[in-house]
């Protein structure tokens, strides 16, 4: 079974300017998530989709930040105007989601330098 | 808060040494994950104990649950170099959201 595929996997970008991550989650999956990764900490959840509906968008800097998922299948996350502060690794997972128990798989993230 | 913490923050030990890390979490949990990630790399799922359920083992790997501390631990067994990474702890609340501690940063030596 095909994994969770993320690109770009690196970009660079000066501050102010804009970037599009893209996820393409494993098939059947019904949950998707978007998480923030600064080096040396823990995974910071930004949204999550439930189909093509948004679940939980409470820490998602909606100022800049952006994502949708059209159709209930691949989702784009996008970042306008970019900041220092954003530099991070982000990193696409899918679940089954729904009632039941079920684990996350993870993409290998974008890393995302902003100078 | 709804992420669980991770103690010790990093662990050394020598090949063949068991490993025990710990997670508390303060909130109301579906159930609690354990993963593994790789300098530079994804995350990768380790283990999946639902909140009714005590101990659960796969491989060399042994997690506990005890709801009534909020608290969980993960045991390696017989630890390899290649089992060095960072070890986080996922809590799984209502409607599937899924939140990450800070994780556990562990060294084997050879």
């Amino acid at each position: 079974e095909a994994g969770v595929a993320q690109s770009p996997r690196y970009k660079i970008i000066e501050k102010r300017q804009s970037v599009a991550f893209w996820c393409n989650p494993i098939s059947g999956h019904a949950t998707l998530y978007w998480y923030q990764q600064i080096l040396g900490q823990g995974p910071k959840l930004l949204i999550q989709f439930q189909n093509n509906g948004v679940v939980d968008d409470s820490q998602l800097p909606k100022d800049r930040f952006s994502a949708e998922r059209l159709k209930g299948v691949d989702s784009t996350l996008k970042i306008q105007p970019a900041k220092l502060e954003d530099s991070a690794v982000y990193l696409c997972a899918s679940s089954l989601g729904g009632t039941g128990d079920f684990a996350a798989f993870f993409g290998q993230g974008t890393r995302l330098t902003v100078v | 808060s709804q992420q669980g913490e991770e103690d010790p923050q990093a662990l050394s030990i020598q090949e063949g040494e068991n490993a025990t890390m710990n997670c508390s979490y303060k909130t109301s949990i579906n159930n609690l994950q354990w993963y593994r990630q790789n300098s530079g790399r994804g995350l990768v799922h380790l283990i999946l104990i639902r909140s009714n359920e005590r101990e659960k083992h796969s491989g060399r790997l042994r997690v506990t649950l005890d709801t009534s501390k909020k608290s969980s631990s993960l045991l390696i067994t017989a630890s390899r170099a290649a089992d060095t990474a960072s070890y986080f702890c996922a809590l799984e609340t209502s409607g599937s959201r899924l939140t990450f501690g800070e994780g556990t940063q562990l060294t084997v030596n050879p």
